[in-house]
């Protein structure tokens, strides 16, 4: 079946660093993909998403690109805040899954320090 | 703006009792999700429905069931809960098939002693 594999934290790093989470899925054909976030005593909200191969999905400084070739969707950011701590889950849907759902990885709790 | 709402932040319940977990949306979504997070698991699909009456098995059925009455409300039901079902439980929705945007609920944390 489906499933998304993504690197387990904590992550932690300082302020302005470079962030890279990695996240790699199994599927077959041509699934969509996300980042969802999840703030502290919040529930999840969509990040950012992709639909297909060579898409790039950005928002709020973040960024993953679908790689079909090597079937990963890597989040990235360029100078991470404080604000920025966060768990963060790489997921993914089959075009016409909107009633079936996402698969979501295990998610990767994100720390950053002042 | 867009909300889900989920009726509890916190639960505390006993072993056998029977635990209603509600959710309500007001974006007239026609589907509403339920999942539970643990540490270690992220999260995972208890059930689904895409509409009204209608309801789909997720990958952890299991000690649960659902009902959806009315298109805005989707409830969570643990008919004897047990331990193993201490977690938190995520509700859902987005707006139809094929729309994959889900809008989350803040969370309900169940502790069954």
């Amino acid at each position: 079946g489906d499933s998304v594999t993504q690197m387990e934290g904590p992550v932690t790093l300082s302020e302005e660093a470079f962030l890279t989470i990695n996240c790699t899925y199994t599927a077959t054909g041509y699934p969509s993909l996300f980042w969802y976030v999840q703030y502290p005593g919040e529930g999840l909200q969509l990040l950012l998403k992709a639909t297909k191969a060579d898409d790039k999905g950005s928002n709020k400084g973040f960024e993953a690109t679908y790689r079909k070739e090597t079937t990963s969707f890597h989040l990235e950011k360029g100078s991470v805040q404080v604000s920025d701590s966060a768990v963060y889950f790489c997921a993914l849907s089959h075009s016409g899954g909107g009633a079936d759902g996402l698969t979501f990885g295990k998610g990767t709790h994100l720390i950053i320090q002042p | 703006d867009v909300k889900v709402t989920q009726s509890s932040r916190y639960l505390v319940k006993r072993t056998g009792e029977k635990v209603f977990l509600e959710c309500v949306q007001d974006m007239d979504h026609e589907n509403m999700f339920w999942y539970r997070q643990d540490p270690g698991l992220g999260l995972r699909l208890i059930y689904f429905s895409y509409d009204v009456k209608m309801k789909e098995k997720g990958d952890i059925p299991e000690g649960y069931s659902v009902s959806r009455e009315k298109k805005e409300r989707f409830s969570l039901i643990l008919e004897s809960a047990s331990t193993n079902q201490t977690s938190m439980y995520l509700c859902a929705s987005s707006l139809s098939r094929g729309r994959e945007k889900l809008f989350f609920g803040s969370g309900t944390q169940l502790s069954v002693l």
